[in-house]
């Protein structure tokens, strides 16, 4: 059984502070590692597709690294907003239509 | 933007009964998705779509399930006679193409809650 794990399951930082998040999933048969964003009561939202081993990808605030060797991943949210408040999931893609999510790690940032 | 939508945004039935809920996928996408989240637990596969046919499907995914695309524009998906057990976020989802670097993009859910 393919199992994708997130750790922490949930955190509350202060404004401000920067913040890290992991991902670990099979290192063996990999075809892209995908973070989402999910806000209550909205749709996930894709942050990142990740392919390659070393892959390192930035937007905004936030950035994300992969290590296909040893199967895991990190996001960092860099000056936490009180926006960024959501959960944040990642999700192993099989190689055959399907996507495999780990637990959810959800970010409270507070003022 | 486009956007997957999702209707109801909650549904609550009877146990044994059967419920539709449907979806409209990204006009120009071709591989339609649905994945679920029961309570405290980790968003799940269901069934991939492609070309009016099943993909791939979950072992979830048993003869109570059944999706279809109707009309062109809408993706459904039903559950014949629902479960306790059914409860749970249902998540439509979209993609353009169907290799693992294409981006899924996800309606914002109907909630299930059978009583």
């Amino acid at each position: 059984i393919l199992n994708v794990e997130q750790s922490p399951q949930s955190l509350h930082v202060q404004e401000g502070d920067s913040t890290n998040f992991t991902c670990s999933f099979p290192s063996s048969n990999f075809y892209a590692l995908h973070w989402y964003r999910w806000e209550t009561a909205k749709s996930p939202e894709a942050l990142f597709v990740m392919t390659l081993n070393g892959d390192e990808k930035k937007k905004g605030r936030i950035s994300a690294t992969l290590n296909t060797k040893e199967g895991y991943s990190y996001l960092y949210i860099k000056g936490s907003q009180p926006e960024d408040s959501a959960t944040y999931l990642c999700a192993f893609h099989t190689g055959f239509q399907k996507l495999v999510f780990g637990t959810g790690t959800r970010l409270l940032v507070s003022p | 933007e486009p956007e997957v939508t999702q209707t109801p945004s909650h549904q609550v039935t009877q146990m044994g009964q059967e419920v539709i809920l449907r979806c409209v996928p990204i006009s120009n996408h071709l591989y339609f998705y649905w994945y679920r989240q029961i309570l405290g637990q980790k968003v799940e596969f269901l069934v991939s779509f492609y070309n009016n046919e099943i993909s791939e499907k979950s072992e979830i995914f048993d003869d109570q399930f059944s999706v279809e695309r109707p009309d062109g524009s809408n993706f459904t998906l039903k559950i014949r006679s629902t479960k306790l057990e059914d409860s749970a976020m249902y998540f439509c989802a979209s993609t353009r193409e169907e290799t693992p670097n294409t981006e899924a993009f996800f309606g914002q859910g109907t909630r299930l809650t059978v009583v």
